[in-house]
């Protein structure tokens, strides 16, 4: 099936630094998502793209939907300690038809110093 | 704004007992994903749901079995319970017109002893 690289896998940044997440592809997809997980939770939607180079914000947060439609990014500017946790990046490839299961990254773990 | 809800929240089943985990998606959400996440992994597509029909299948156990009631709400009947079979599952659901956009639930935290 398709994977999805993302990288890095973890991050320890200092309060107010920004930060950035990738994550690629060898297939095409037709929706690029990033969610946020904390410990024991279920992931959190943060931003979801539909289109190729399609750029969205969500307050410090800003993603892209890669050109080639095989890759995209997550920024996350100013980090605070509550960004902390583990971002994952998911799409559903153009390969899967009408169907939209998700496929995951591995996730970024971000730990922030306060 | 309402969420995903599952039940129960945490569980502890001996080897080879039967578990059902319940899933109520978010209002006018038709569609609904069973996903599986072991400690340290990202989440892995069990099976999923489009107005009460099984619309795509993944890596699920023929011993589970899930279905969508006439309430669009979602179980997933888990049988022969082994050792492996603990970790955390998601509900997910998504609304018609855009049903690429999965919103998870907290999650049923499963162990088999």
């Amino acid at each position: 099936g398709q994977q999805l690289n993302q990288s890095p896998q973890s991050m320890f940044i200092q309060e107010g630094e920004d930060v950035s997440m990738n994550c690629t592809s060898s297939s095409i997809f037709n929706t690029w998502l990033w969610y946020k997980q904390e410990p024991g939770e279920g992931p959190v939607l943060l931003i979801a793209l539909y289109k190729a180079g399609e750029l969205t914000s969500n307050g410090r947060l800003t993603a892209q939907f890669g050109i080639t439609r095989k890759d995209s990014f997550l920024n996350i500017s100013a980090s605070i300690p509550s960004d902390v946790g583990i971002y994952f990046c998911a799409g559903t490839p153009v390969a899967g038809g009408s169907n939209y299961k998700l496929t995951f990254g591995k996730g970024t773990l971000l730990t922030v110093n306060p | 704004a309402a969420g995903v809800i599952q039940s129960p929240r945490h569980l502890i089943k001996e080897k080879r007992e039967t578990a059902t985990l319940k899933c109520y998606p978010i209002p006018r959400h038709d569609t609904v994903y069973w996903y599986q996440q072991g400690p340290g992994q990202d989440p892995q597509f069990l099976i999923s749901f489009y107005e009460k029909m099984q619309s795509d299948k993944g890596s699920i156990p023929d011993r589970f079995s899930a279905q969508q009631f006439s309430d669009y709400h979602s179980e997933l009947n888990m049988s022969s319970l082994e050792l492996g079979d603990s970790a955390l599952y998601f509900c997910a659901s998504s609304p018609r017109n855009q049903a690429e956009t999965q919103y998870f639930g907290p999650g049923t935290r499963l162990l088999v002893l």
